[in-house]
């Protein structure tokens, strides 16, 4: 079975563009979480979805926004990208979102 | 948010040797993961462990929740082993609030 895919792997961007990256849960998991991981530290928690509803948020501005698909993939948009959003998003996936997760390998985000 | 710290948060290892790494968490919790994460930044799942004892072939975990810490044992390192290792923890809600990360380098 294949495991969380994310897309693109890489992406270079400009500040103030927007950006929207993908993510695939393992099949028969329907809840996606989001994680952005600056270097040099653990990953931060950005959104929890569970069955196309937003069950968690952790603390981002309103640039960063998200949703899940009845497919149970997702999407991450992040809109008037700062130097600062560059980083390694990575998603994982989990059967209800209080259980293990497991990863992808993650976008990495770089804006200039 | 739940405080996580880790120690050591780094540690370099001749081949063959054991290690201990350890967690320490502000708060009751019900989720408990270990993580590696290896140089491409992949986060490999080790042990979902929030209480007991688990064991993987050279690795096992034990989490003390009554006094909020977790142990991470490797023993008879390889060099694949290098990495970071990352300590997550989760309470009733739905994210995950990792540590810092012990980054381990095993030298041949």
């Amino acid at each position: 079975d294949a495991g969380v895919t994310q897309s693109p792997t890489h992406l270079i961007k400009t500040r103030g563009q927007h950006v929207t990256l993908r993510c695939s849960p393992i099949s028969g998991h329907k809840s996606v979480s989001w994680y952005q991981q600056v270097l040099g530290q653990g990953p931060q928690f950005i959104f929890q979805y569970y069955e196309k509803e937003e069950r968690g948020r952790g603390n981002f501005p309103d640039r960063f926004s998200a949703r899940q698909f009845p497919n149970y993939s997702s999407e991450l948009n992040v809109n008037a990208l700062l130097l600062g959003d560059s980083a390694l998003y990575l998603c994982a996936s989990s059967l209800s979102g209080q259980e293990t997760q497991y990863f992808g390998p993650g976008t990495r985000l770089l804006v200039l | 948010g739940i405080q996580v710290e880790q120690s050591p948060p780094d540690l370099i290892l001749q081949e063959g040797a054991n290690s201990t790494l350890r967690c320490n968490f502000s708060d009751s919790v019900n989720n408990l993961q270990w993580f590696h994460q290896n140089p491409w930044g992949q986060l490999i799942n080790l042990f979902y462990i929030p209480s007991g004892t688990k064991q993987n072939g050279r690795l096992s975990a034990t989490t003390v929740a009554t006094e909020r810490y977790s142990l991470l044992y490797i023993s008879s390192s390889q060099t694949t082993d290098s990495g970071v290792y990352f300590c997550a923890v989760g309470a009733g809600a739905n994210n995950l609030f990792f540590g810092t990360g012990t980054r381990l380098t095993v030298i041949p």
